[in-house]
């Protein structure tokens, strides 16, 4: 059984660009969870994909989005880059809506 | 209403001690209550979990203890070894939906 997988690891974009990470959820989970972790704070819920449904958003603006293919894996995009999208970005799966269980983050940092 | 407050932000145990962190609640709707570890570098990992029926989970060396009136709830760790050292987070949700609503975080630091 493989765990919750993230790529890449480490990403380095500039002002307005966008940028795409991805998650593979762990086998046999069909729910992903992405969360934005600035440094030196608690993580932060983005949005939620059950069934490659949207299942509930945070408080993040529009620009940021996502999706989740048939296999489950899952994409997070974000549009425009500002400084302060700078964190590391944790994906976590689930059976259902469960215990969910993290990836090891991608850390973005924007210049 | 969302919030959840963790406290201390840093705790620094002697190896054997007991670290206790503490975190309190706002929304009476929020049922779920995980404990999750993070090391440098690494994603958070689950480490115990406690619903509202219980007030108090053991599992090892890691003890939930749950206040429902009070809207509290604190981790303790026994015998608190140096591989303990690491940022402990709490987090609550609806079980519902599992959209879960995190504290700040602990740094937690063991000294031999």
């Amino acid at each position: 059984e493989t765990g919750v997988t993230q790529s890449p690891t480490h990403l380095i974009k500039t002002r307005g660009q966008q940028v795409t990470l991805r998650c593979s959820s762990q086998s046999g989970h069909n729910t992903v969870s992405w969360y934005q972790q600035a440094l030196g704070q608690g993580p932060q819920f983005i949005f939620q994909y059950y069934r490659e449904e949207e299942n509930g958003r945070g408080n993040f603006p529009p620009r940021f989005s996502g999706l989740q293919f048939p296999n489950y894996s899952s994409e997070l995009n974000v549009n425009a880059l500002e400084l302060d999208d700078s964190a590391l970005y944790l994906c976590a799966s689930s059976l259902g809506l469960g215990t969910q269980y993290f990836g090891p983050g991608t850390r973005l940092t924007v210049l | 209403q969302q919030q959840v407050k963790q406290s201390p932000q840093s705790l620094i145990v002697q190896k054997g001690g007991i670290s206790i962190i503490n975190c309190a609640y706002e929304n009476t709707a929020f049922d779920y209550f995980p404990w999750y570890q993070q090391f440098p570098g690494k994603g958070p990992a689950l480490l115990i979990a406690i619903r509202p029926d219980v007030s108090e989970k053991k599992e090892g060396r890691f003890t939930i203890s749950f206040n429902k009136s009070a809207k509290q709830f604190s981790l303790h760790i026994m015998d608190s070894q140096p591989g303990d050292s690491a940022t402990y987070f709490c987090a609550a949700s609806n079980s519902s939906n599992y959209q879960l609503i995190w504290g700040a975080g602990t740094k937690l630091i063991i000294k031999p």
